[in-house]
């Protein structure tokens, strides 16, 4: 069963602050690996993707990989209470045209001003 | 991101009952997904869908589910005889041709089931 782990939270952070959040996950086959957003009842919404091992930063966020220790990260800078949200990790087997996405269980953030 | 649309935004249905969920791209999507997150838990893939063929399904979509792209536009979910355990919030996800094989999600609809 694979496998992809995330603190629930909630992470609570001052504005202003930077977030951490941390997922990680089983199937070292995994190649290319997401963060979504979600607000309550509302669908994921894409921040960003990450393939290679190392940083990729995209505005306020930065995405961190490490494949060997099977462990990805999303930091958000510059914390702002509308970052107030359940932050999913997603990675993906990549496996032909399938591309299955398996999904943590989110981690919820609260931004106070 | 290109979008799509799905259609009802809310189902409430009677136990028993089939429902028919509608993902309507608006662009040239090649690959779609249905993916279901029970309230509470975890967002769960469901089926992908490539070049009007079932490329992959997990162990939830048994025979009660079934997708299809009728008339090359709407992609459907279907679930007959719906039980309780299906309420859910149902996402249609896209992948667009070539390039990176990120997902977007449509907004999604939300199945009661009674």
């Amino acid at each position: 069963q694979k496998e992809v782990e995330q603190n629930s939270g909630p992470l609570s952070v001052p504005e202003g602050a930077i977030a951490s959040l941390n997922c990680t996950y089983s199937d070292r086959g995994s190649q290319s690996f997401f963060w979504y957003r979600q607000y309550s009842g509302k669908s994921p919404e894409l921040i960003m993707f990450i393939y290679s091992n190392g940083d990729k930063e995209d505005g306020r966020f930065t995405a961190q990989l490490n494949k060997a220790s099977q462990y990805v990260s999303l930091l958000i800078r510059d914390s702002q209470p509308s970052d107030s949200a359940t932050y999913l990790c997603a990675v993906n087997e990549r496996k032909a045209a399938g591309n299955k996405l398996t999904f943590g269980g989110g981690t919820r953030v609260l931004v106070k001003p | 991101e290109p979008e799509v649309t799905q259609t009802p935004s809310h189902q409430v249905t009677q136990m028993g009952q089939e429902v028919i969920l509608r993902c309507v791209p608006i662009s040239n999507h090649l690959y779609f997904y249905w993916y279901r997150q029970i309230l509470g838990q975890k967002v769960e893939f469901l089926v992908s869908f490539y070049n009007n063929e079932i490329s992959e399904k997990s162990e939830i979509f048994d025979d009660q589910f079934s997708v299809e792209r009728p008339d090359g536009s709407n992609f459907t979910l279907k679930i007959r005889s719906t039980k309780l355990e299906d309420s859910a919030m149902y996402f249609c996800a896209w992948r667009l041709a070539g390039g990176t094989d990120t997902q977007y999600f449509g907004p999604g609809t939300r199945l009661t089931v009674l």
